[in-house]
């Protein structure tokens, strides 16, 4: 079975501080996708970026970056230069290949609160 | 334009009520969904659809009907609801073949309080 940890419920920073969102995830398959999306207090969640589990290369996207290393289930979101219009609930989610035969259908972790002040 | 559409984007509604949710998703997907999101809670999955077909009820009370009349509408049936049933009711889909990575687009949610 798959499974997705977000440890921290709840980050509070200062604009400008950098913060590192965790997630950990179990899988018996070698083949999945992992995704981190935003959900702002309007209620959609926002797709962020999706990774695949052959490609391990760290992604950056102007202040965001993700870190994937399979050696410790890992796949953490950074931001750098926080602002105010990041306060979000920030969400990471597992899906195996459906060649894989495992559950396509993703798995969420329950989500990190992110809370920027001025 | 949002790929996935839902209305309304805010419901009241009374215990004996009848209403419903609909959801449109643009984006030629095989794969629709209905989740829950309480408050303090995590998100719950309710419904899967592929291909028009059903393929996940999550234990859902009766009072939750979905209907999924082709690949592009979805809808959620609401029938005697509770108050606990108050909450933010996401629509999605997917495409879940290709390299696409089954990876699920939201709608804006439509906003439920049971009153």
């Amino acid at each position: 079975a798959q499974k997705v940890t977000q440890a921290q419920t709840e980050i509070s920073v200062v604009e400008k501080e950098d913060v590192t969102l965790d997630c950990v995830y179990e899988t018996r398959d070698t083949t999945y996708y992992l995704f981190w999306y935003k959900q702002p207090p309007s209620g959609e969640l926002v797709f962020l970026i999706r990774r695949n589990s052959f490609d391990e290369q760290n992604e950056i996207s102007g202040r965001y970056s993700w870190n994937f290393q399979k050696s410790t289930s890992s796949f953490n979101f950074t931001i750098t230069a926080s602002q105010v219009v990041d306060s979000a609930v920030y969400f990471c989610a597992l899906s195996e290949a459906l060649t894989a035969g495992g559950s396509y259908i993703p798995t969420f972790g329950r989500g990190t609160s992110l809370i920027v002040h001025p | 334009e949002t790929g996935v559409t839902q209305t309304p984007r805010h419901l009241v509604m009374g215990m004996t009520n009848k209403k419903s949710l609909k959801c449109e998703q643009h984006l030629g997907h095989n794969a629709m969904y209905w989740y829950k999101q309480s408050a303090k809670k995590p998100l719950e999955l309710m419904f899967v659809y592929s291909l028009e077909e059903r393929v996940e009820n999550n234990s859902v009370p009766s009072r939750f009907s979905p209907e999924c009349p082709n690949s592009s509408h979805l809808f959620l049936h609401l029938h005697t609801l509770q108050p606990e049933d108050s909450a933010l009711y996401l629509c999605a889909s997917s495409q879940t073949t290709g390299e696409s990575g089954n990876t699920i687009y939201f709608g804006e949610g439509s906003w439920l309080t049971v009153v």
